[in-house]
């Protein structure tokens, strides 16, 4: 079975600096994407990030950009110069391409906290 | 454009009712998908249409949840017989296609008394 494991409960980081959240997955499939959403306080889910497994090049969107290790099969999130609109829960999440539900697994999620 | 849509925002029900939410996807998405999230939890899978056949209904928990998708369009998730630990946010999400990114609607909170 699939499974995805954000070991960060909480993070904290100071406003403008920068931040990394882990996530690590397990699976024997070769063809998939990774996902980072962000669910700020208002509790809407909102595409962040993805990456496509067959794509070496690290996905990068403006302030966000992601470090993926096939091999260890790790997709850390970083954020650089932080803002306070950066507070939420941030969920990794992983779509197997040869599931025919396409359905994403989740992990439990890191809450950061941007401090002024 | 607009995106995925969701009512009710909230619904309160008393234990052994029924309850029916409904999902609007964007327009244009094929793919229509459903999951449950506890609190401080990710979301769960549920079900996935792909167009209007239910093409994985694995993550129902159990036959008091059922959903449909009669025209490709609008979905509406059904749990009979409410009880307490189905309280939690029903959220749906839609994409262009299977494997395309899914996004997702404001959610449905469900409190069951």
């Amino acid at each position: 079975a699939q499974t995805v494991t954000q070991s960060q409960p909480e993070m904290s980081v100071q406003e403008a600096e920068t931040v990394t959240l882990s996530c690590t997955y397990d699976t024997s499939e070769n063809n998939y994407y990774l996902f980072w959403y962000k669910q700020p306080p208002s509790r809407q889910m909102i595409l962040v990030i993805r990456q496509e497994a067959y794509k070496q090049q690290n996905a990068t969107e403006n302030r966000f950009s992601v470090n993926f290790q096939k091999a260890a099969k790790s997709f850390s999130l970083k954020i650089s110069d932080s803002q306070l609109g950066d507070t939420a829960m941030y969920f990794c999440a992983f779509m197997t391409l040869g599931d025919s539900s396409y359905k994403l697994i989740f992990g439990s999620g890191t809450r950061l906290l941007v401090r002024p | 454009g607009a995106g995925v849509s969701q009512s009710p925002r909230y619904k309160v029900t008393k234990r052994g009712q029924d309850v029916a939410l409904r999902c609007d996807p964007i327009s244009g998405h094929v793919s229509l998908y459903w999951y449950r999230q506890a609190l401080g939890q990710g979301p769960e899978f549920l079900t996935y249409f792909n167009y209007e056949a239910q093409q994985d209904k694995s993550g129902l928990p159990n036959d008091r949840f059922s959903a449909e998708r009669p025209e490709g369009s609008i979905s509406t998730l059904t749990i009979q017989r409410t009880e307490q630990r189905d309280s939690a946010m029903y959220r749906c999400a839609s994409s262009l296609a299977g494997g395309s990114t899914q996004y997702f609607g404001p959610g449905t909170r469900l409190t069951v008394l």
